[in-house]
């Protein structure tokens, strides 16, 4: 089975540009979920959607940040205009959950390196 | 509201030695725990998980954790330690759901030879 899929693994762009990073979840998963990597902060999840559904966006920075499920098994997190410091690791994560059978692992995948200049 | 502390942000130990990493958490409600392992440059992978069944919790690798509810603890064990194992270390903690994981800020764990 395929794990997490994220593209770009790296991306190097100027501030003021966007970026879009996208995400596929792990098949029959139907969680979802965004995390940045940083030394001053460690791991901080930014958002995560259940079943398309954005279910908590109170780790996104600002305005700047927006994240979108398309369809079930695809998302996109977008930055626009980005700032260096949104320089980060930008992970994705998926797994699967529902009320009454719930299995709380979430599988990573191997992440995007993002450098604003 | 969940939080993980890591005692330790560098371990460094001998192979064939012991591995401890510390776990303390904090939650309102009964946890989830996990630790994940985190290789350079790659993604975070689970080394194990404690969902309320047995406290002893065995992972991938050798590695497992006991969980006491007393001293809220969930530290990582294993009882030698290889080259292969210097990596970053992430305890972490979810609700019941496994909606928000909150993760400790990470130890990493060096091994000489």
């Amino acid at each position: 089975d395929a794990g997490v899929i994220q593209s770009p693994r790296h991306e190097v762009t100027e501030m003021g540009q966007e970026v879009t990073l996208r995400c596929k979840l792990i098949s029959g998963h139907n969680s979802l979920f965004w995390y940045r990597q940083t030394m001053m902060r460690g791991l901080e999840l930014l958002i995560y959607f259940n079943n398309n559904v954005p279910i908590d966006d109170s780790g996104m920075p600002e305005d700047r940040f927006s994240a979108k499920m398309p369809n079930a098994s695809f998302s996109t997190l977008k930055i626009q205009p980005s700032e260096p410091r949104d320089s980060a690791v930008y992970f994705c994560a998926s797994s699967y959950a529902t009320i009454t059978m719930t299995r709380p692992e979430q599988f990573f995948g191997p992440g995007t390196r993002l450098t604003v200049l | 509201a969940q939080s993980v502390t890591q005692l330790g942000s560098h371990v460094s130990v001998s192979e064939g030695a012991l591995v401890l990493l510390r776990c303390n958490y904090s939650s309102s409600v009964p946890p989830y725990l996990f630790w994940y392992v985190q290789y350079p440059n790659q993604g975070l992978q689970l080394l194990l998980k404690y969902t309320s069944a047995a406290t002893l919790v065995k992972g991938i690798n050798g590695f497992e954790a006991e969980f006491k509810k007393s001293e809220t603890s969930f530290h990582l064990t294993k009882p030698s330690a290889h080259m292969s194992d210097a990596a970053e270390y992430f305890c972490a903690v979810s609700d019941r759901y496994g909606n928000k994981l909150v993760f400790g800020a990470g130890t990493i764990l060096r091994v000489k030879s």
